[in-house]
């Protein structure tokens, strides 16, 4: 297909709401990363999917946090009990290579805003 | 785990100077060093990337330059355009080689003005 697609773009919740990010990444791209990219800050890595090892949940910042990866395909990333802190863009990426060492193809991103 | 940093925050040059950004890293095993750049409301998009077994990598106005002696890599933009204007981040692997994922520096925004 195109790009890697991500829904919803945007999205407003009030506080203590559990949200779903979905992502769709380029069909046949074994790799898949999440990132959160706060206003006007970084890309801070979240969690990394590849093909079927165990993911890497390193970056993950709390409990509330989680995703899965069904099929080798499409990933959702849930927030349980949002906060205020929780405010950011959430970025997907795909990959054709195992590891970093090839070219992260970014979604246009889920603007998460928690009221 | 890798740790990047990343200088200056931002960067202000005349159209036609050049600009040049800089990252240290600190894991020496680290082979992989790309750069993205991120136009205002835009997903970041791949625009270099160089291996540890070439010091130096350019394509038109864009050049990046690895010493890994030092643990520091840097993009190089000559006779800024307008169009360069964008947030650039670098990037290495977080465990090493280029296993894992990326680590990113927390950018730097690029001002060109005309």
């Amino acid at each position: 297909g195109a790009g890697v697609s991500q829904s919803p773009s945007n999205k407003v919740t009030e506080k203590g709401k559990d949200v779903e990010l979905r992502c769709d990444p380029i069909s046949g791209h074994t790799a898949l990363y999440w990132y959160r990219q706060s206003l006007g800050q970084g890309l801070e890595f979240l969690i990394y999917f590849q093909g079927n090892s165990a993911p890497d949940k390193s970056g993950l910042p709390s409990d509330r946090f989680s995703a899965e990866r069904t099929g080798g395909s499409v990933s959702t990333l849930t927030i349980q009990r949002t906060q205020q802190e929780d405010s950011a863009v959430y970025l997907c990426a795909s990959s054709t290579r195992q590891g970093a060492g090839g070219e992260l193809f970014f979604g246009e991103g889920s603007r998460l805003t928690v009221l | 785990g890798e740790n990047v940093e990343q200088h200056p925050s931002t960067l202000s040059v005349q159209e036609g100077d050049s600009a040049v950004i800089k990252c240290t890293y600190s894991d020496s095993a680290s082979n992989y060093f790309p750069w993205y750049k991120q136009e205002l409301g835009k997903r970041p998009q791949l625009i270099i990337d160089i291996r540890s077994n070439v010091g130096e990598k350019k394509d038109q106005r864009i050049a990046v330059t690895l010493n890994k002696t030092a643990k520091h890599f840097s993009l190089h933009i000559t006779e800024t355009q307008p169009e360069d204007s964008a947030v650039y981040f670098c990037a290495a692997p977080s465990y090493g080689g280029s296993q894992g994922n990326l680590i990113f520096g927390k950018g730097t925004k690029l001002s060109v003005k005309p």
